[in-house]
This record gives structure tokens, sequence and C-alpha cells, in this order.
């Protein structure tokens, strides 16, 4: 298993752009979630989704997207990149709601 | 809003010594699950352990351990043996209907 993926690695946007950040898992698992990390914090929650064709909002989702037609896939969507959204952005997955989630390597972003 | 609090943003212990990472948590709810997740340079988040809040039990997994008080809402993690290849962020994390991360302790082993 390759557990859960994510693509890019790394990208630099400019402010306007747009772009779509990558996440397959390959687990099965009903539940995937998108966090970012800013420098020196912890993970917030951007959106989750409880299956395919379900997705909510998490703590920060202003400036975000998401969509889940398939189990495996999970992508976010940045619509007007700003320098706000430099970070590095974490995809999850977990089998059940409340249980462990599984990581990602990350993408970091930067907005210039 | 449930909150997680790590109150040492960084720590040091000497190799072979025993550190602990504290943590504590608000939440109004009486089931969730807590855990404590690594985070090496490599950026990939990895769990340490877990606690589900109904056990009174401790749980331990090898050379880490956790001091689970749910009255005080505080879950602190023990390192036993501290190894170089420990250090790393540590974050915290509460889960009820969604995971919230404490801000992380970076852990500095010692040779």
């Amino acid at each position: 298993n390759a557990g859960v993926t994510q693509t890019p690695k790394f990208r630099i946007l400019k402010i306007g752009q747009s772009m779509t950040l990558q996440c397959t898992q390959d687990m099965n698992h009903n539940y995937m979630y998108w966090y970012r990390q800013d420098p020196g914090m912890g993970l917030k929650l951007i959106y989750y989704s409880v299956g395919a064709g379900i997705t909510d909002k998490g703590e920060v989702p202003n400036g975000y997207n998401v969509s889940r037609s398939t189990t495996e896939d999970f992508p976010l969507r940045l619509e007007l990149a700003a320098p706000s959204q430099t970070s590095v952005y974490f995809c999850a997955s977990s089998p059940l709601f409340k249980n462990e989630q599984f990581f990602g390597p990350g993408t970091r972003l930067t907005v210039l | 809003a449930q909150t997680v609090t790590q109150s040492q943003p960084e720590m040091s212990v000497q190799e072979a010594e025993t550190v602990t990472l504290s943590c504590t948590y608000d939440t109004s709810e009486n089931n969730y699950y807590l855990f404590w997740y690594k985070q090496p340079p490599s950026r990939q988040m990895i769990l340490v352990i877990r606690q589900e809040a109904y056990k009174q039990q401790n749980a331990t997994e090898n050379r880490f351990s956790v001091n689970f008080q749910k009255a005080a809402k505080s879950f602190s993690l023990k390192i036993s043996d501290s190894q170089l290849g420990d250090t790393a962020m540590y974050f915290c994390a509460f889960n009820n209907n969604d995971m919230r991360f404490g801000a992380g302790t970076r852990l500095t082993v010692k040779p």
C-alpha cells in the first residue's frame, strides 16, 4: 500500500493564480481531511469528507474548495492564491471518524 | 470550541534519559480520542500513541507512554530511554468531531 500520496511536493504561485493539490489514498478509508500547517504551528483543518459526494468545512475553509467524487481522491482547490495561503498542506485519511488519521507527506506552497 | 494547549515550545533531553511532554485540552464532551504525533524534519506526521477517553488504563507503546488524567483534561507523553531519532516536533491532538492540534513541542535529544 502506498498509503496517502500528495502531489506536488512543492509549488510556488503568484498572487491570483489558482491550483489544485492532489490527494489519493489506497486504504479504502471513508474519511479524508485537508490541513494546513503554518510555520511553528500545529495543523488546522480546512475541509473534510465522510465519503464520496460529501464534504464539510473545517476550522479554516475560506479561500479553498474541495470535491470528493471517489473514495480514493480528495483534491483541494485554491482559486485566487493569496500570500496568507503560504503554508504546508497535509492530506489525511482515517477508517473511522474519531480514529487515528494517516497523513500524506505534505505539499509546501509559497504564494508570492 | 475544543482547544489543545502544549505549554512547552521547546525541550531537550540527554540520550537515554526520560522526558515528559505536557498537553492539556478543553472540552465538554465525554467520548473522544487523544493522540500524540511526531513530526521529524522530513515533515511526515507519524502516530506515536493514542488513548480512548473511555479507557482508564494509560496507553503504552514500547518506550512511549501517556499519563491520561480525564478530570484534569491532561494528556502528557513520557519518552523513556530517549534516542537521537526521537528528535522531532511532537503534537498533541484531540479528536471528537474534528481533530484539533496543539502548537507542538520541539524536542531535541542530545548525545
